[in-house]
């Protein structure tokens, strides 16, 4: 089945653990996207990637990194985590274009403890 | 950067309408989204907007006015499952989707 898919599900570390998210997308979708998720905060964008080999910075990226060697994996990875960084992770992606609805993965739920 | 408002909660009962209000101010706006979000899930999309006026899809329609900085999304017939929260986003020229915080939608039988 298409779509996207994040790993892990759910994930409880310790501060000061280095962290990778994984998600990989089968839809040749050229646009990327990692948001997190806290209650009365609504969705903030981490980090964003229009095209294989570029990256940007979204309203809430410090103590984020990300990389996009190829169309399909957009990995975000949090170098030292920290409590505040306690939330729920979606990715997704998107055609650049038109519409350019995008497409959300199931959420990766990290608890820094 | 983007400003949304939308309020946090509402509450309808099942068959009514309900209205959701969006607010923005932009530095560059290049379309309006509605998704919803039921709890525990991720969003899915329900609704684009980038030309002022009404688009309909069945149960949901959805406006804007560019002027105003202003959407609605409009809930008709409202069934149990529609209880979730509804988030209204704002695209930019980068292609860049923020979101307001969301409202969240009870249906009372």
């Amino acid at each position: 089945i298409a779509g996207i898919t994040q790993a892990p599900t759910s994930q409880i570390l310790a501060a000061g653990r280095r962290m990778t998210l994984r998600c990989t997308q089968d839809m040749r979708h050229n646009a990327m996207y990692w948001y997190r998720q806290d209650l009365g905060l609504g969705l903030r964008l981490i980090h964003y990637s229009n095209t294989a080999g570029t990256t940007g910075k979204g309203e809430v990226p410090d103590g984020y990194s990300v990389s996009r060697a190829n169309t399909d994996d957009f990995p975000l990875t949090l170098a030292s985590a920290v409590p505040s960084q306690t939330s729920v992770y979606f990715c997704a992606s998107s055609k650049t274009g038109e519409s350019g609805e995008l497409f959300f993965g199931e959420g990766s739920r990290l608890t820094v403890l | 950067g983007q400003n949304i408002d939308q309020p946090t909660e509402m509450t309808a009962t099942e068959g009514a309408i309900v209205q959701i209000n969006c607010t923005y101010q932009t530095s560059g706006f290049n379309g309006l989204f509605w998704y919803q979000q039921h709890a525990g899930e991720a969003p899915t999309f329900l609704s684009y907007n980038v030309l002022d006026g009404l688009e309909e899809k069945g149960r949901f329609s959805s406006f804007l006015s560019r002027s105003k900085g202003y959407s609605y999304l409009l809930l008709k017939e409202l069934q149990m499952k529609d209880s979730a929260s509804y988030l209204c986003a704002v695209r930019d020229r980068d292609y860049k989707l923020s979101f307001g915080a969301g409202t969240t939608v009870t249906v009372r039988a």
